[in-house]
């Protein structure tokens, strides 16, 4: 079977500093990969998906950045957090051909 | 510009009875249709979802009802518990080579025992 793995649960990091969260999914191969993130009492917003290794795409301009450097391994990463980056960061993985996609338990991030 | 929207933020419902949460999209690009449940500090977990060639789905006690010329869902959950105490996500999917997921803001569901 198929799980999701996202790492740390939680998260306190002072403004300025570098962020790396991960994600990797296992029992599948060449998954699509996803980081949303969900502000506090909002809805979820897609930041970046990848189809591929090394095929990144960005849905929002902001101050992070992400990577896959293995098939199912998704980075989520910033150079210096800004306060408004605090929030709740979801992985989520697809297998091609499925509609649904499964969420990883979520990393809440809070700048301070 | 919000192509997937839940317009109310909240619904309270007595335990037993029917629950029916909905949800608007502007896209009509939209080929899948999905709710998601969420707990507090949880991921999302998976419901149920209807193609848009559809009108209705049914599992169990969770029903979806797609009104395409109308560009309204529901799902309705039927009876209610407490259990089901959750937040839930509307999401919509085009068909392209990322398949994305656009969420909607998410309805906050309390069941009263």
């Amino acid at each position: 079977s198929q799980t999701i793995h996202q790492w740390p649960a939680t998260l306190v990091q002072p403004v300025g500093s570098p962020l790396s969260l991960e994600c990797t999914v296992e029992g599948t191969s060449n998954p699509n990969l996803y980081w949303y993130r969900q502000a506090a009492g909002r809805g979820l917003q897609l930041l970046f998906y990848s189809i591929g290794i090394d095929q990144i795409s960005s849905e929002v301009p902001q101050n992070l950045s992400a990577s896959r450097p293995q098939d199912r391994q998704f980075i989520l990463s910033s150079k210096k957090l800004l306060l408004s980056d605090s929030g709740f960061y979801l992985c989520a993985w697809r297998n091609t051909g499925n509609t649904e996609a499964f969420f990883g338990q979520g990393t809440r991030l809070t700048v301070v | 510009d919000q192509q997937v929207k839940q317009n109310s933020p909240s619904l309270s419902v007595q335990e037993g009875r029917i629950s029916i949460l909905n949800c608007d999209y502007t896209n009509s690009m939209f080929d899948y249709f999905l709710w998601y449940k969420k707990y507090p500090a949880e991921g999302p977990t998976f419901l149920i979802s209807i193609s848009s060639i559809k009108d209705k789905n049914e599992d169990g006690r969770f029903t979806v009802f797609l009104n395409k010329s109308a560009k309204h869902l529901s799902l309705h959950i039927v009876p209610s518990q407490p259990g089901d105490s959750a937040v839930y996500f509307c999401a919509a999917r085009v068909n392209n080579a990322g398949n994305m997921l656009t969420f909607g803001g998410g309805t906050r569901l309390m069941v009263k025992p």
